[in-house]
């Protein structure tokens, strides 16, 4: 079955580490998104990109980077972690603009 | 930028109806949707409501939308302990560009 796919699930890092969070969906799907769940904030959209080799920033995305080599991929990368990005991470995609976004499992990142 | 509001909590007993209610401020909404998140897993997509649209049901979910008081409700009848997890409101605005714009959740909590 077609499905979106994250890794790790769990991760505990330092800061000032570079750390990739991985998203993988075979659904095709054009669009693919970047959340982060916090408590008291809900969820807010960090990268999203529309295609390969096309990526636009979201609402928090100070800090993050993606970049879109194939259809399937969407990694997101801290380039310095901070105590700050400790939260629950979650990949989405959609097949087109409008259509439904399905969620990956999500991401547990502590950076101490 | 567009907010969406959400209560925190509801407190239902078993075998009654839930109502959870979410307020919106974006008028070129164009798809609305309800997420549910049980503990520890990720988004899952329960139903969704395009903006020309009052209402829409599906099994034991009704969705209410007043569009000119920017108003969506998810009720979910005969609610069961299975039931218990937070309900996400989400709106696309009418770009479909910034991805989906998060209520905080509500928290729905069965009791016996």
């Amino acid at each position: 079955d077609a499905e979106i796919t994250q890794s790790p699930r769990h991760k505990i890092t330092e800061t000032g580490r570079q750390v990739t969070l991985a998203c993988h969906q075979t659904w095709n799907h054009n669009n693919m998104f970047w959340y982060r769940q916090d408590l008291g904030h809900g969820l807010r959209l960090i990268h999203y990109s529309y295609g390969v080799h096309d990526t636009n920033k979201g609402e928090v995305s100070d800090g993050y980077s993606v970049s879109r080599s194939n259809t399937e991929d969407l990694p997101l990368t801290l380039e310095s972690a901070a105590s700050s990005q400790t939260s629950v991470y979650f990949c989405a995609s959609s097949v087109r603009l409008f259509e439904t976004q399905y969620f990956g499992p999500g991401t547990r990142l502590l950076v101490l | 930028g567009e907010d969406v509001e959400q209560s925190l909590f509801l407190s239902v007993r078993e075998g009654d109806s839930s109502v959870i209610n979410c307020t919106y401020t974006d008028s070129s909404s164009t798809y609305l949707y309800w997420y549910k998140q049980e503990p520890g897993a990720g988004l899952q997509l329960l139903t969704y409501i395009f903006s020309n649209m009052d209402m829409k049901q599906d099994q034991r979910l009704t969705v209410l939308l007043n569009k000119k008081d920017k108003h969506l409700s998810l009720r979910i009848a005969d609610t069961q302990t299975g039931d218990s997890a937070i309900y996400f409101c989400a709106e696309m605005g009418g770009g479909g560009a910034d991805g989906l714009t998060f209520g905080k959740g509500t928290h729905l909590i069965i009791q016996p």
